[in-house]
Formats: structure tokens, sequence, C-alpha cells
């Protein structure tokens, strides 16, 4: 495609409950990135993949959160048991590959847990 | 670990004022520097990198910055603003193996009419 897409764009959700955020790269781009930005605070990192293995998963604030890319591109970042701090809004975004490449970013997914 | 620290939380300016925002890092190694800005409504897009060569970058819509090694520093800058760089702005640093960016606070500008 064009660009990184995410779905859905926005989700509302209760505590406690499961969600799944989607991202879909630029075609061709080997690289996938998720970031979290909280209410005023730059993106932060959470995993990185490199086709579909993950290469670097140490911005994952705990074991609720997982990420998966089973066939090395679309991505899904899976979060059990919400709880109201995970309200953010998540970034996924691509690169060509994985050495010193810019990082295109989606629009992103504006996660609610109420 | 890394750190990327913006002075300028918030920036009004009017029209055709000349704009200079802080940026730096705390990374001694080799880095690749970016300024991404966010538009109202819209995703984060690359306004411009320095990866090596010439210290001074130049970017899209007349946009440019400096990288001052000596200063841990990139600052972005642009001769007069206009209305329509109305905006957020990120300054990151991608570091070690390269697959990680670290971002500032950012700095929200509001240029008036």
């Amino acid at each position: 495609g064009a660009g990184v897409s995410q779905t859905p764009s926005n989700k509302v959700t209760e505590k406690g409950k499961y969600v799944e955020l989607r991202c879909d790269p630029i075609s061709g781009h080997t690289a996938l990135y998720w970031y979290r930005q909280s209410l005023g605070q730059g993106p932060e990192f959470l995993i990185y993949f490199q086709g579909t293995g993950a290469a670097d998963d140490s911005g994952l604030p705990n074991d609720r959160f997982f990420a998966v890319r089973p066939e090395g591109s679309v991505s899904t970042l899976k979060i059990q048991r919400t709880e109201r701090g995970d309200s953010a809004v998540y970034l996924c975004a691509s690169s060509l590959s994985s050495l010193a490449e810019t990082q295109y970013f989606g629009p992103g997914t504006r996660l609610l847990v109420l | 670990a890394q750190s990327v620290s913006q002075h300028n939380h918030h920036v009004i300016l009017s029209e055709a004022a000349s704009l200079e925002l802080g940026c730096n890092y705390s990374y001694g190694g080799t880095v690749n520097l970016f300024w991404y800005v966010q538009y109202p409504g819209q995703h984060l897009q690359l306004l411009l990198k320095y990866f090596s060569g010439d210290p001074l970058v130049k970017g899209i819509k007349g946009f440019e910055a400096e990288f001052i090694k000596s200063k841990f520093s990139f600052n972005l800058r642009k001769p007069s603003v206009q209305w329509s760089d109305t905006a957020e702005y990120f300054c990151a640093v991608l570091t070690g193996g390269g697959n990680k960016l670290t971002f500032g606070t950012g700095t929200q500008l509001k240029v008036e009419l």
C-alpha cells in the first residue's frame, strides 16, 4: 500500500478485556515497529520485528503485551487484561530494512480503557 | 539509556518570525537523528534526517537542522514560519543497532496570523 495502515483507528474497551491492534506495513518493508504514545509524551518503543521474528521486545511493559508477525507482513499487537493505564495511542512504523533506515509511521490506534 | 531533551514544550510565533527548536541527546556513540512533525489530525511525518556527512541538513518545507556533535545537539530551524507550520515537532535519535527510535517529548508550535 501507499503507507502504513492501522486498524481500528479507535478502540474503547473495558478494564480486564482483551484487545488486538493491527498494523499493515508498507509493501516490501521488512522491519516493523510498535510504539506507544501517551498524552503529552513522545512515542516510546515497544517492539521491533525483522521479518517474522521479534528482534527486540525490550520495550514491552509487561507480559500482558504480546505481538506477532506470522508471515512477515501484517502485525498484531495483543493486550491481555487491559488496565486504564494502557490507554494511549499505539503507533506502528515500518522501514525498508532494520539498519539505520527511516521509519514511516501509521496513523495510530487510539485505545481507551474504561 | 539514551534520552532526548526538547527544551521548548510550547512555542507561539507570528507568521514570518524565525524558528529554532532545541534538541539535545545523551548518547555518545554514532547516532542518526531525525525530526518528525505531526500536523493536527495527521500522523507523524518525517521532516528531515541526519545520518552522516554535511552536519547542516535541509528538509521539506524550508526546514533545516544542524548537527553539532560537541554539543550533542540537533536544533531545528526555519527562517520564516507560516500559519501552516502549526504542528507538534518531535526530535528522535536512532542508536546502537539502528532499530529503536528514542523520541523527545515534543514541541507544540502555534503560528498566529
